[in-house]
């Protein structure tokens, strides 16, 4: 089965600063990649699908990239609002594996 | 607007059955990719299993022959039977609509706790 590593598992950032996550896929998944972000006490939401397109809602500063194996999630400009963990999801044929998570704090 | 609400999680004993279920509105489950996502405490997102509007289901290894999903298209409900359950299926336990590209609907999840 397919398997999703994402680095780091936490990372500590300034308001502003430009931030970036990534995720590895062991095998090619073509752009079958989504990006979450989950808070305590609520639900995941999606922020980005299909590895670079942006959901609707979502603020602009949130941006996704990447194919085949190797993607990227960035967020230009931290805010405070940020502070959450966030998971990268292979989707398209079974199984459907998330990332384990990198939680992102304000230094 | 789409609304899930999941209901039937509880504390159970180790070797015991549950089933949670999420009861949807706003949308027909016959038509739609429907999902069950679990996330234990302190630990990441874990996807558990999923159906398509066909019937057609698939579950994560780590439940493969213990759960057991199920949608009853007259109540517009989605079902996971879980037995022979442990501390290690502990864990929020969400429903989550597929639409083509993500879940971009989820439930506010409910609560299995397995313990003595």
């Amino acid at each position: 089965d397919i398997q999703m590593t994402q680095s780091p598992s936490s990372l500590s950032a300034s308001v502003g600063d430009r931030v970036t996550i990534t995720c590895r896929a062991s095998q090619d998944i073509r752009n079958y990649l989504a990006w979450y972000q989950h808070k305590p006490g609520n639900p995941p939401k999606l922020l980005i699908y299909a590895a670079s397109s942006l959901q609707s809602g979502v603020p602009s500063r949130f941006s996704g990239s990447g194919s085949g194996t190797d993607f990227t999630l960035t967020v230009n400009g931290l805010q405070p609002d940020d502070v959450a963990t966030y998971y990268c999801h292979k989707y398209g044929s079974a199984p459907w594996p998330f990332g384990q998570g990198t939680k992102v704090e304000l230094k | 607007e789409v609304q899930l609400v999941e209901t039937g999680g509880t504390l159970i004993q180790p070797g015991g059955s549950l089933t949670v279920t999420c009861t949807a509105s706003g949308l027909s489950l016959s038509t739609t990719f429907m999902s069950w996502v679990r996330q234990a405490p302190g630990k990441g997102l874990e996807w558990v299993s999923s159906i398509y509007p066909g019937g057609d289901i698939h579950y994560a290894d780590s439940v493969k022959g213990r759960f057991v999903l199920s949608r009853d298209n007259s109540k517009n409900t989605l079902s996971l039977q879980m037995n022979g359950l442990s501390a290690a299926d502990t864990a929020f336990y969400y429903c989550a609509r597929f639409r083509i590209y993500g879940f971009d609907s989820w439930g506010q999840g409910t609560l299995l706790t397995v313990s003595s």
